[in-house]
C-alpha cells in the first residue's frame, strides 16, 4: 500500500538558521509531489510541485527551495530562515488529478 | 484571480442532523472539485472528488454536489456524529481545466454536538 513519511513532526529553529524537511513516498512510482504551507487558521498555500526527478516548479517567490533527488523523495530547504517561514508544512503526492495523500506535517516555529 | 472560497465561520450542529458546507469558486471553471477532512495538527485526508459533469456523488454518509450555474459545491454529512467534528476543506485545480496542482479554500470548522 502507498504511504508517505514526513519528518520531523515539530521543529524550532532560530532566525537565520538553515532548514531541511524531508518527505518520502512508498508503494507508488513516479508520483506528483507537492509542498504546501498552512498558516494558522488559513488555507493551504502551494509552495512547490514536482512531476519527476529534478523537475521542480515554484508557485510563489520566497525564501525556500525544493529538490527531488530521487523518484520518491522530496526535500524542502532554506539557507536562512525568516520569522515569516513559521507554519505547518505538508508534503503530498498524487497520481493524475485524483485525491492527494498528505503526510502528517511538520510544525515549524522560527524564533 | 481564481479563487476557492468557503464560509470560514464555524458550523455547530446537533448530532443526528445533516451538516451542509458550502464551497464557491470564482473567476474560473474547474474541471473537478475535491473535499478533504483535516483534524487538528494533522494533514488533510481526501474524501471525495466530483467532476463538473457530475451533479452529485455519494460515499456512505457523505454527499457532494457540483452546480456550474451557481459556481458552487455543497458537501453534506447526513446523520452527523461527534466524530465528524473537524475542519473540511474544498479544493480545485489551480487553473481552469484539470491541472494537477490544487488550490484550497480556508476550510469550515464543523462541530457536532452530542
Amino acid at each position: 500500500s502507498q504511504t508517505i513519511h514526513q519528518w520531523p513532526a515539530t521543529l524550532v529553529q532560530p532566525v537565520g538558521s538553515p532548514l531541511s524537511l524531508e518527505c518520502t513516498v512508498e508503494g507508488t512510482s513516479n508520483p506528483n509531489l507537492y509542498w504546501y504551507r498552512q498558516a494558522a487558521g488559513r488555507g493551504l498555500q502551494l509552495l512547490f510541485y514536482s512531476v519527476g526527478i529534478g523537475q521542480i516548479s515554484s508557485e510563489v517567490p520566497q525564501n525556500l527551495s525544493a529538490s527531488r533527488p530521487q523518484d520518491r523523495q522530496f526535500i524542502l530547504s532554506s539557507k536562512k530562515l525568516l520569522l515569516s517561514d513559521s507554519g505547518f508544512y505538508l508534503c503530498a503526492w498524487s497520481v493524475d488529478s485524483y485525491g492527494y495523500t498528505f503526510g502528517s506535517g511538520t510544525r515549524l516555529t522560527v524564533v | 484571480s481564481q479563487k476557492i472560497e468557503q464560509n470560514s465561520e464555524a458550523l455547530n450542529i446537533q448530532e443526528g442532523k445533516t451538516a451542509t458546507l458550502t464551497c464557491n469558486y470564482t473567476n474560473y471553471s474547474p474541471a473537478y472539485l475535491q473535499w478533504y477532512r483535516q483534524d487538528p495538527g494533522r494533514g488533510p485526508v481526501f474524501l471525495l472528488l466530483i467532476r463538473e459533469n457530475e451533479k452529485e456523488k455519494r460515499k456512505e454518509r457523505l454527499k457532494v454536489t457540483f452546480d456550474t450555474t451557481l459556481k458552487q459545491s455543497l458537501f453534506h454529512i447526513t446523520a452527523s456524529q461527534p466524530a465528524d467534528s473537524a475542519t473540511y476543506l474544498c479544493a480545485g485545480p489551480i487553473s481552469s481545466g484539470s491541472a494537477r496542482q490544487l488550490t484550497f479554500g480556508s476550510g469550515t470548522q464543523l462541530t457536532v454536538l452530542p
